[in-house]
Parts: structure tokens; C-alpha cells; sequence
């Protein structure tokens, strides 16, 4: 079954404004990924927040993630034209046999300008 | 640039033809994957290398084949597929197959059966 689950599935926000899109998934995990797809292109890995974080940044973005609720966030502050693009988030489980990735159905962002 | 290139980024095939899709990455990684992006579904694993040896095998059909000569190179043989194999074919590598890697994904090469 599938791990992460973005929401909302799609956002649109005037430029300037900020963009917030939660992920939650199911089982416990190791680390959690955001990543971003701009349209018909390849995914860019954007951060990792480990099990034992709670907060992390990385420029514009802000992720937070909840273990007791299973749930992360990705905060983009002062959004830009530029950030149009699908935003992925993905977990690792936090059993020994981590074998892969699993990806959610992803957030799709349009920032207006 | 992510140090993985895809080749060819669009692919147009009958379904009776045979194609490949290729993959090489430049970042001395151990681990490779293809995976499947259709409209509106999550990413799908296809296959997972890891020191050229197939550790994964997601209940892929037949007709998809993977192919990994050396950790530099992946390839994905293409034979009698079907309209719905249509989709967005992402190659990636990463370090190894440990928790915890970043995976850098390609460009992708896009399918479309006809």
C-alpha cells in the first residue's frame, strides 16, 4: 500500500504568499524526503528530516515532521513564479530491510504571478 | 544536471516493436531503479540494482526487461507492450540501498505506445 500521502493534491497561490503542504503516511519510518517535479521533468530531491527531528530548513523551504501523527509538512515561504511544480514527499520504513522509496501521488503547486 | 542522463527523452513504438530505453549516471553511485510515472498515479517502482545485481522486482510483466552491464548503466528493453504502458519512465541512482540515501532521479524519457 501506498506510504506518503500529499495533500491537498493541488494549490494555488498568488506570488509572494506562502505554500503549505502536508504528508502523512502510515507505518514508522527512518527519514522522510520532500522532492519536486517541475512538469514532464525528473524529480529533485529538495530535504531529508530524519525520525528524530522535528524541524528542519533549507532556504525558503520549512519541513516539520510529526511522528506520533505520521505527518510532515513542507512550508515554502514567499512563494515564486518559478515554484510551480509537483512536490513529492517519500519515506523509507524504519524496519532493517529499508528497500525502497515509496513516493506519494504528490501535490501539484501553481504560484501565480 | 543531476548526474543521471536518460536517453532518448521521447519514444514513440508500435506494439510489436523492440526498443530500449538507456540510463547512465556519473555520481559513482552503487544503486540504481527504474521507475514508472503514469497521469495521476504515484511513482512505481519498477526494478532496483544494487552492484549490478537485480534486488528488486516489483511484479513488473515480461515484456519490460532491465539490463545492468556495470553501476554506471541501466537499461530498460522495451518488447510488445501496450497502449497502457504509456507513461513517464524515470531512471535514478544513489549511493547504495541503505535507508537514508537521497536518490537522484533523470530527466526521464517518455513512452507512448501506439
Amino acid at each position: 500500500s501506498q506510504q506518503g500521502e500529499e495533500d491537498p493534491q493541488a494549490l494555488s497561490i498568488q506570488e509572494g504568499e506562502n505554500a503549505t503542504m502536508n504528508c502523512s503516511y502510515k507505518t514508522s519510518i527512518n527519514n522522510l524526503q520532500w522532492y519536486r517535479q517541475n512538469s514532464g521533468r525528473g524529480l529533485v530531491h529538495l530535504i531529508l528530516i530524519r525520525s528524530n527531528e522535528r524541524e528542519k530548513h533549507s532556504g525558503r523551504l520549512r519541513v516539520t515532521l510529526d511522528t506520533s501523527k505520521k505527518s510532515s509538512s513542507l512550508l515554502i515561504t514567499a512563494s515564486r513564479a518559478a515554484d510551480t511544480a509537483s512536490y513529492f514527499c517519500a519515506t523509507i520504513d524504519g524496519g532493517g530491510s529499508a528497500r525502497q522509496l515509496t513516493f506519494g501521488s504528490g501535490t501539484q503547486l501553481t504560484v501565480l504571478p | 544536471e543531476t548526474g543521471v542522463t536518460q536517453t532518448p527523452r521521447h519514444l514513440v513504438m508500435g506494439m510489436t516493436n523492440k526498443k530500449s530505453l538507456k540510463c547512465e549516471q556519473h555520481l559513482g553511485h552503487n544503486a540504481m531503479y527504474w521507475y514508472k510515472q503514469s497521469a495521476k498515479k504515484p511513482l512505481e517502482l519498477m526494478f532496483v540494482y544494487s552492484l549490478e545485481e537485480r534486488v528488486e522486482n516489483n511484479s513488473v510483466p515480461s515484456r519490460f526487461s532491465p539490463e545492468c552491464p556495470n553501476s554506471s548503466h541501466l537499461f530498460l528493453h522495451l518488447h510488445t507492450l501496450q497502449p497502457e504502458d504509456s507513461a513517464l519512465y524515470l531512471c535514478a541512482s544513489s549511493q547504495d540501498r541503505n535507508s537514508g540515501n537521497t536518490i537522484y532521479f533523470g530527466e526521464g524519457s517518455w513512452l507512448t505506445v501506439v
